[in-house]
């Protein structure tokens, strides 16, 4: 059984503090780390991907994975309210991605 | 029409009713997904097709049936369902890449179907 776990939250952070979303997986083989974004009553938006060690930034955001222990992070740094939302990490096993249940994230102005 | 769309937004049925869900990509991908979200529960995948073949069916009973008559077109048939099968249907799509242990096909999902059974 692959899992895919994380905290559901909710996570309160002021605007403009940094906002960590944690994941853990249970496969090593794993090799593809994804992070979704789905507003409520919305479908989830891609808004990284990453596969390799270490971190990987765009904007205001950076996933960090580490495989060893088996754990992929998101952060969002100068949090808005607009980032309110819930968070999905996925992980692809062969032709389909495991999804968490996702956490959820509120920006308080 | 642009990503991934899905029809009907909003479907309510009875038990009894024959109903279908369609998407359709436009971002010329070879592989299609459909998911079901319930409420607190992660998203669970139902069916994969890769070039139009099904080559994942993770236990879905048989009142779900899909069809994927070509790459771009998805459809969920859809008869005697249960109260317990409302939830949000999801279409995704991807380009998959042959083997690569690093592959990063990533998934675009359409705005989903919320179905309720009544």
């Amino acid at each position: 059984q692959k899992e895919v776990e994380q905290n559901s939250g909710p996570l309160s952070v002021p605007e403009g503090a940094i906002a960590s979303l944690n994941c853990t997986y249970s496969d090593r083989g794993s090799q593809s780390f994804f992070w979704y974004r789905q507003y409520s009553g919305k479908s989830p938006e891609l808004i990284m991907f990453i596969y390799s060690n270490g971190d990987k930034e765009d904007g205001r955001f950076t996933a960090q994975l580490n495989k060893a222990s088996q754990y992929v992070s998101l952060l969002i740094r100068d949090s808005q309210p607009s980032d309110s939302a819930t968070y999905l990490c996925a992980v692809r096993y062969g032709n389909k991605l495991v999804f968490g249940a996702g956490t959820i994230l509120r920006v308080k102005s | 029409e642009t990503g991934v769309t899905q029809t009907p937004r909003h479907l309510v049925m009875g038990m009894t009713n024959k109903k279908s869900l369609k998407c359709e990509q436009h971002l010329g991908h070879n592989a299609m997904y459909w998911y079901k979200q319930s409420a607190k529960k992660p998203l669970e995948l139902m069916f994969v097709y890769s070039l139009e073949e099904r080559v994942e069916n993770n236990s879905v009973p048989s009142r779900f049936s899909p069809e994927c008559p070509n790459s771009s077109h998805l459809f969920l048939h859809l008869h005697t369902l249960q109260p317990e099968d409302s939830a949000l249907y999801l279409c995704a799509s991807s380009q998959l890449r042959p083997g690569g242990a690093a592959s990063t096909d990533t998934q675009y999902f359409g705005p989903g179907t919320r179905l309720t059974v009544l």
